[in-house]
């Protein structure tokens, strides 16, 4: 069974540029996450899709983060402007999404360096 | 904030059982104990995960005290490819009882030849 896929895997911009990076989870799950892990800490949920329909977006900073996931499979997630405290690995995972005992499966990451 | 306390790092020797703690002493009953692992540069892998009743897998077993404020995680013969940070995570139930995850810092393990 082929895991979450992500591209790009590393991704290098200057301050105040536009990124976009992409997910395709695992085939049939439901829900898919994306996540920040900045250097030295665990990773920090951003937003959560039930289908392509948001969950939990309480994390993400929406005035320069914004993610669709428009057919409920594959996903997008863009800055725009990129702030340095931008730097960080972004984590895309998927789960089946029942409600009880559900795992999550993570993709390798993008990391991105904002210079 | 994560509701998990771990030591920060621990050591083992190779092929010796690697034991890593973990308190979730406000524990809901309905919440789970979750372990994932990540190696460097790679994204965080499940491990196993349980309610209230121990749990093994090929990967590792899952001991929960009986009072569930605590558990351990067993890696039962550890090699050089265990080296991670083992994160201990208590899902939570989120607005719409989907779940999300609340990493903390975890523990890294330095398995030693």
């Amino acid at each position: 069974e082929a895991g979450v896929a992500q591209s790009p895997r590393y991704k290098i911009i200057e301050k105040r540029q536009s990124v976009a990076f992409w997910c395709n989870p695992i085939s049939g799950h439901a829900t898919l996450y994306w996540y920040q892990q900045i250097l030295g800490q665990g990773p920090k949920l951003l937003i959560q899709f039930q289908n392509n329909g948001v969950v939990d977006d309480s994390q993400l900073p929406k005035d320069r983060f914004s993610a669709e996931r428009l057919k409920g499979v594959d996903s997008t997630l863009k800055i725009q402007p990129a702030k340095l405290e931008d730097s960080a690995v972004y984590l895309c995972a998927s789960s089946l999404g029942l409600p009880i005992g559900e795992t999550q499966y993570f993709g390798p990451g993008t990391r991105l360096l904002v210079l | 904030d994560a509701k998990t306390t771990q030591p920060t790092s621990m050591d083992c020797a190779e092929g010796r059982a690697a034991n890593l703690p973990c308190n979730h002493s406000t524990i809901s009953g309905n919440e789970y104990v979750y372990w994932y692992r990540q190696i460097h540069s790679q994204g965080p892998q499940y491990i196993i995960h349980g309610l209230k009743n121990n749990e093994t897998n090929e990967m590792a077993s899952l001991i929960i005290t009986e009072d569930r404020k605590s558990s351990t995680l067993i890696l039962p013969h550890a090699t050089l490819r265990d080296t991670a940070v083992y994160y201990c995570i208590v899902r939570v139930i989120g607005s719409s009882n989907t779940g999300k995850l609340i990493f903390g810092q975890g523990t890294t393990l330095q398995v030693k030849p």
